[in-house]
């Protein structure tokens, strides 16, 4: 079965600082694509970044960067910058076939 | 179009009554998702239809759970004889079937109250 383990329930960052918020995955798949999510309070799950698993090369967007350790089965997302409209939980997500898993979360803090 | 819209976004109900919760995905997109989140907790698969086939339920969708997406474009979520622990954020999301990797697109939620 497929699982998605993130062991930081909580994590604060200093404005302009940077933070990486960790995830683990369990699967025997080769083919499949990770996410993260954002989830700000009370506000819809929007996409941070995606990374294919056939795909060596880290995504990147803007301020966010993950680190895919395929082998490891690790899929961390880091924050440069930190800003205040950071704050909120984040998700990591497992995709293969049709269904989403996602981890339990970890609630990011950023302090002014 | 705006994205996926839920409605409505909260309801309370009393115990034992039925609910029932709609979803309209992005009008091109031929998957759709209902997740329940609870506090604290990630989202929880329960039920994914591709066009109008419900093609996989999750156990955790008993049999007090039906969902139903009848042409293939907006989607119903309902709960009969309704308990306490059915309250949650129940989530629709949808995505397009295309060769490359698409992310799910989420509304905002229903959020569940029973009492």
């Amino acid at each position: 079965a497929q699982t998605v383990t993130q062991s930081q329930p909580e994590m604060s960052v200093q404005e302009a600082e940077t933070v990486t918020l960790s995830c683990t995955y369990d699967t025997s798949e080769s083919d499949y694509y990770l996410f993260w999510y954002k989830q700000p309070p009370s506000r819809q799950m929007i996409l941070v970044i995606r990374q294919e698993a056939y795909k060596q090369q880290n995504a990147t967007e803007n301020r966010f960067s993950v680190n895919f350790q395929k082998a490891a089965k690790s899929f961390s997302l880091k924050i440069s910058d930190s800003q205040l409209g950071d704050a909120a939980m984040y998700f990591c997500a497992y995709q293969s076939g049709n269904q989403f898993y996602f981890g339990t979360g970890t609630s990011l803090t950023v302090i002014p | 179009d705006t994205g996926v819209s839920q409605d409505p976004r909260h309801k309370i109900t009393k115990r034992g009554q039925n609910v029932t919760f709609r979803c309209d995905p992005i009008s091109e997109h031929n998957r759709l998702y209902w997740y329940r989140q609870t506090l604290g907790q990630g989202p929880e698969f329960l039920t994914y239809f591709q066009n109008e086939a419900q093609l996989e339920k999750s156990r955790l969708l008993s049999d007090r759970f039906s969902a139903e997406r009848p042409k293939g474009s907006f989607s119903t979520l309902e709960i009969q004889r309704t308990e306490q622990g059915d309250s949650a954020m129940y989530l629709c999301a949808s995505s397009i079937l295309t060769g490359a990797v698409t992310e799910a697109f989420f509304g905002q939620g229903t959020r569940l109250t029973v009492v």
